[in-house]
């Protein structure tokens, strides 16, 4: 089945620089591949995503980039803020649908002012 | 729209013991899902379903019972609490192949 590994499991950036994170999957067939931020307390919520026929998509401060080849995707926050401190999960569709998702086990950012 | 709610918030139960977690959209999704969320393990799909009266069995499904009878609801039943199911649940809907909702969460601690 798919598992979906993620790194680092937290970091630590100073206000203003960037933060990258980055997932694998084993699943070829997987054409989906959503970021969540789950704040403290709260359900995760939807911040990007990209689906297997695009490279790269970027929304303001937040990108993706995706590898098909090496089966790895990745989230590029820039020009960080304190706001920006959360969890972040990535996830692979789970046989071909996106509503059933394989989670990684996240990656707590915490941004110093 | 109030998007996806879940009741309850928080629940303590013995081992033994059933209970329903309840979950609700008012947002006309025809797919919901449900997920435990483990420390270090991020979130696991329970169950889910494409419609009214469909479901199917996601990674963990052992151990919970789910049904659909209407597109807005999409209750969890534990039928014998254990400890091994001590977790934070989350529901979730999407339409089709698009973004899938969260709702809040219910902390659950079997004792």
């Amino acid at each position: 089945g798919e598992n979906v590994e993620q790194h680092p499991s937290t970091l630590s950036v100073q206000e203003g620089d960037s933060a990258v994170i980055k997932c694998t999957y084993s699943d070829s067939a997987s054409n989906y591949f959503p970021w969540y931020k789950q704040e403290l307390g709260k359900g995760p919520q939807l911040i990007i995503d990209i689906r297997s026929n695009v490279g790269e998509k970027k929304d303001q401060r937040i990108a993706v980039t995706l590898n098909k080849t090496a089966k790895h995707f990745s989230l590029h926050i820039t020009e960080t803020q304190p706001e920006d401190s959360a969890v972040y999960f990535c996830a692979a569709s789970y046989r071909d649908s996106s509503y059933k998702l394989i989670f990684g086990s996240g990656t707590r950012l915490l941004v110093r002012p | 729209n109030a998007g996806v709610t879940q009741t309850p918030k928080f629940q303590v139960l013995k081992t033994g013991q059933s209970m329903t977690l309840q979950c609700a959209q008012d947002m006309n999704h025809e797919y919901m899902s449900w997920y435990r969320q483990d420390p270090g393990m991020g979130l696991r799909l329970i169950h889910y379903s494409v419609g009214a009266g469909i479901t199917d069995q996601g990674e963990v499904p052992n151990g919970y019972n789910v049904s659909r009878s209407t597109t807005e609801d999409f209750p969890l039943r534990l039928l014998s609490a254990a400890p091994s199911q001590t977790s934070v649940y989350f529901c979730a809907s999407s339409r089709g192949q698009d973004t899938q909702y969260f709702g809040p969460g219910t902390r659950l601690t079997v004792l």
